[in-house]
């Protein structure tokens, strides 16, 4: 079935330095892909998205790469900063618009 | 542009309540979204409504729970006679439309139901 994983649950940087957070996917399909960013007690906010047919995709600080060819996604943080501290979750959007998230990776930023 | 609005932002019931949860999408969005979110792990689809439609219930469990979107108002999210293991957060979310070459799903702050 469809599912979406990310391999560590918890990550732990310091400030200034990058982070990078990993995602594995299952379904081949999948034509989008979106990172979110939740803090304690807040909804997901969207930060980057990525359709297949690019492999790589910046925003600010952020970029998203996609090996369609092993599956997998990751998102990298530059200068990783305090704010930057929440968990990151990977989703998947199905043909029929729902997303499959991952379980989250949470990140924290030590000053 | 106010963002998605959900109400109330905690609800606690005893068992065998009802739970009414509401959500606003953002302005201009006919597409809603609801996702439930256990302690500790990723959001779960639930259901997918634009006005008056539900397009896909394929995460909503088969008793109990309904939602709608009316013509007018929020979309409604109702879970009748709640048990414990509905204790979880509950968020909406709202797209503009369903296309191939943009797409966003904005989210509310979520609903903590708390059953006692």
């Amino acid at each position: 079935g469809e599912s979406v994983g990310l391999h560590l649950p918890t990550l732990s940087v310091q400030e200034g330095d990058n982070s990078i957070i990993n995602c594995a996917y299952s379904n081949s399909a999948s034509d989008y892909f979106i990172w979110y960013k939740q803090e304690s007690g807040k909804g997901p906010q969207f930060i980057i998205d990525i359709r297949s047919n690019m492999d790589k995709r910046q925003g600010q600080r952020v970029t998203v790469l996609l090996n369609k060819t092993v599956k997998h996604l990751s998102l990298q943080i530059a200068a990783t900063q305090p704010g930057d501290s929440a968990v990151y979750f990977c989703a998947e959007k199905t043909q029929g618009g729902k997303l499959i998230f991952g379980q989250g990776t949470e990140l924290s930023v030590k000053p | 542009n106010a963002g998605v609005m959900q109400n109330p932002r905690h609800l606690v019931r005893r068992r065998g309540q009802e739970a009414r949860l509401r959500c606003s999408p953002m302005k201009g969005h006919s597409h809603v979204y609801w996702y439930r979110q256990l302690p500790e792990e990723g959001l779960k689809f639930m259901v997918y409504l634009q006005k008056e439609n539900i397009i896909d219930e394929s995460g909503m469990p088969k008793e109990r729970f309904s939602a709608e979107f009316p013509k007018e108002g929020p979309s409604i999210l109702r879970i009748q006679q709640v048990v414990r293991g509905d204790s979880a957060a509950y968020f909406c979310a709202s797209s503009q439309y369903l296309a191939e070459s943009s797409y966003e799903q904005y989210f509310g702050p979520g609903t903590r139901l708390t059953v006692t």
